[in-house]
């Protein structure tokens, strides 16, 4: 069974950097896109950026482009999810999941909640 | 880019009853259309993809219908379990993953 583990919530004040992390189960890990989605408090779903554990491809929504960076480690099958710059904007929840038939996620970390306040 | 607009943005129902959702691109997104479950603290679930299909472990009651610009997710009977949040998805132009709607809320 695929499985997707979260890092813990975190909290960080303006300006402070953050990575967080999805690791996964199984050597499927890295045959399959790995999505970063962010969700607001009490807003939608959106997708951040897609990354390819198995060579470390990656692909930026344009929002999001320049605003964060998506990594993978193989080795530990474990995605990454990184601010050089926090805002208080950037407060959310952040999703990790595996793309399926390229473009659909079909299973899903428990999410890893970030609070940027000062 | 394309926008996906839901419909309605709340529906109160009561169990038992048959829940109709609405999902509407802005152009045409062919067969490529997902749907979501969001529960309250939960992680979203896939219910739906490419239209019609259920996902692993999705009961019969959830069905996906609809072409082109036009989609459905129809809940035949309400369970408890199913008041929650639903989102629409489509497919951009590979490797960019497509919009999501901005969500139904299913209440009782």
């Amino acid at each position: 069974e695929v499985q997707l583990v979260q890092s813990g919530a975190e909290v960080k004040k303006p300006g402070e950097a953050l990575k967080i992390s999805c690791k996964g189960s199984g050597q499927s890990f890295t045959r399959h896109w790995i999505g970063w989605v962010r969700q607001k408090p009490g807003q939608g779903l959106e997708w951040m950026g897609i990354i390819y554990p198995g060579d470390s491809n990656t692909r930026y929504s344009p929002a999001f482009r320049g605003q964060v960076t998506i990594s993978a480690d193989r080795s530990v099958t474990t995605a990454y999810l990184q601010w050089s710059s926090l805002k208080a904007s950037d407060t959310a929840i952040y999703y990790c999941a595996r793309v399926y038939g390229d473009y659909a996620l079909d299973h899903w970390g428990q999410g890893t909640l970030v609070t940027v306040s000062s | 880019e394309i926008v996906l607009t839901q419909s309605p943005a709340t529906l109160s129902l009561s169990p038992g009853e048959r829940a109709t959702l609405s999902c509407r691109a802005s152009q045409s997104v062919r067969s490529s259309l997902a749907w979501y479950q969001q529960r309250p603290g939960q992680a979203p679930r896939l219910l739906i993809f490419d239209v019609s299909n259920r996902a692993t472990g999705i009961p019969a009651r959830f069905s996906g219908s609809g072409s082109g610009t036009d989609f459905t997710l129809t809940i035949s009977s309400l369970e408890p379990e199913d008041f929650a949040v639903y989102y629409c998805q489509q497919r951009n132009n590979w490797p960019l993953l497509g919009t999501f709607g901005q969500g139904t809320k299913v209440e009782i």
